[in-house]
Formats: structure tokens, sequence, C-alpha cells
């Protein structure tokens, strides 16, 4: 049963700290998703890769957040340095990029809390 | 650029009740749409999404949703709930052609046994 799968699960730190969080798409996916959860802003879309390529990351902040995708199997999402209007669920999603289809499948998040 | 709205944000319902949770999309051109599910601590999964043709779309779980054009609306139902599906519930909109999903704010639903 292919998966999205995230570590850390969950991450406390301090504020000033750097966080790197990873994401491992279902493998032949090459479209790669990263979203944010909290309950005052719902569900954001940070970035998304295609191929590995950056294709859009207009929703993240760009002074403190990066993302970047080294290979076709590791995505990571850093944030350097925190604070903490950075504590959210971070979700990685990854999808087959094809014309027509556009099904996403969720990893399950990373929770972040920084104090 | 397209936008959800989810009028609902908490139903409570008893076992057995019917639910129809609202979904209305903003975006001028042909749309994707999906109905995501997040229990409790865990991942989003996909409920059901529609692309094309028959607009009464089925999903998994006994959910299904139908996609009124005119009405920009496409909402969820399910004849008869249980309490496991206790959830949140997110409504996605794409606009055809792009990956990009839009979510709706979600709707918390809680069912008493």
């Amino acid at each position: 049963d292919a998966r999205v799968t995230q570590t850390p699960r969950h991450k406390v730190t301090e504020m000033g700290q750097e966080v790197t969080m990873r994401c491992q798409p279902i493998l032949g996916h090459n479209t790669v998703f990263w979203y944010r959860q909290t309950m005052m802003q719902g569900l954001e879309l940070l970035a998304y890769f295609r191929n590995r390529a950056p294709l859009d990351d207009s929703g993240m902040p760009k002074d403190r957040f990066s993302a970047e995708m080294p290979d076709a199997t590791l995505a990571t999402l850093k944030i350097q340095p925190s604070e903490p209007r950075d504590s959210a669920v971070y979700f990685c999603a990854s999808g087959l990029g094809l014309a027509g289809y556009h099904e996403q499948f969720f990893g399950p998040g990373t929770r972040l809390t920084v104090l | 650029a397209q936008s959800v709205s989810q009028h609902n944000h908490h139903v409570i319902l008893s076992e057995a009740a019917s639910l129809e949770l609202g979904c209305n999309y903003s975006y001028g051109g042909t749309v994707n749409l999906f109905w995501y599910v997040q229990y409790p601590g865990q991942h989003l999964q996909l409920l059901l999404k529609y692309f094309s043709g028959d607009p009464l779309v089925k999903g998994i779980k006994g959910f299904e949703a139908e996609f009124i054009k005119s009405k920009f609306s496409f909402n969820l139902r399910k004849p008869s709930v249980q309490w496991s599906d206790t959830a949140e519930y997110f409504c996605a909109v794409n606009a055809d052609g792009n990956e990009k999903l839009t979510f709706g704010t979600g709707t918390r639903l809680t069912i008493i046994p």
C-alpha cells in the first residue's frame, strides 16, 4: 500500500531554531505539494514541485521558509529561524501530475510547535 | 483565482441522521472538485472526486456529492451517518489543467451515538 511518509511526526523547538521537515512521496509520483494547516487559516498551499523543479512557492514566506527536492524520493521544507506563529501541522502530498488527473495523496503531517 | 466556501463550520448529528454539507466555489471555467476527510489525528483522505460526466458522484463509505454547475455547488451527502463519520470534511477545487488545489475551511462533523 503506497503512502506518502513524513518525518518527524512531531517537533517541538524554540524560537530562532532551524526546523527541517522531510517528505517521501509515493514512488512514481512526480508532483509534490507542501501545505500548512492552522485553526485560523485552514489548509494553505505553501509550494509545489513537478519533477523536482519548483513550480509555485507564492504561498511561502520567502524570508524564512525554503523548500527543495534533493532527489525524486525526498522533499524538504526548512524554516530558519522559526517563530511561534509557524506552529502548525505541515502536510506533504504527492500526485501523478498527469493532465486531467489531479488527485493528491497526503502524508500524515508534521505537527510543529515553536515555543 | 478560485475560492471555496464551506458555510457549515460545525455540524452535530445523531447516528442514522441524513447529512448534507455545503460547498460552493467561485471560478468561471472548468473545474475539478474533491471532498477530503480528516479523521481525528489523521491525514487527509480522498472521499470522492468529480472531473467530468455524471454530476452525481459516489465515493467511499456511502458518501456522494452532486455537482450543480448553475449553482457553483458540490454538496456532500450521506443518507445515514455513523459515529465513525466523526471527522473534518474539506471541499477542494482546482481549475482544469492546474494542479493547485484550493481548500475550503472545513466542516467539523460530530456524530452523537
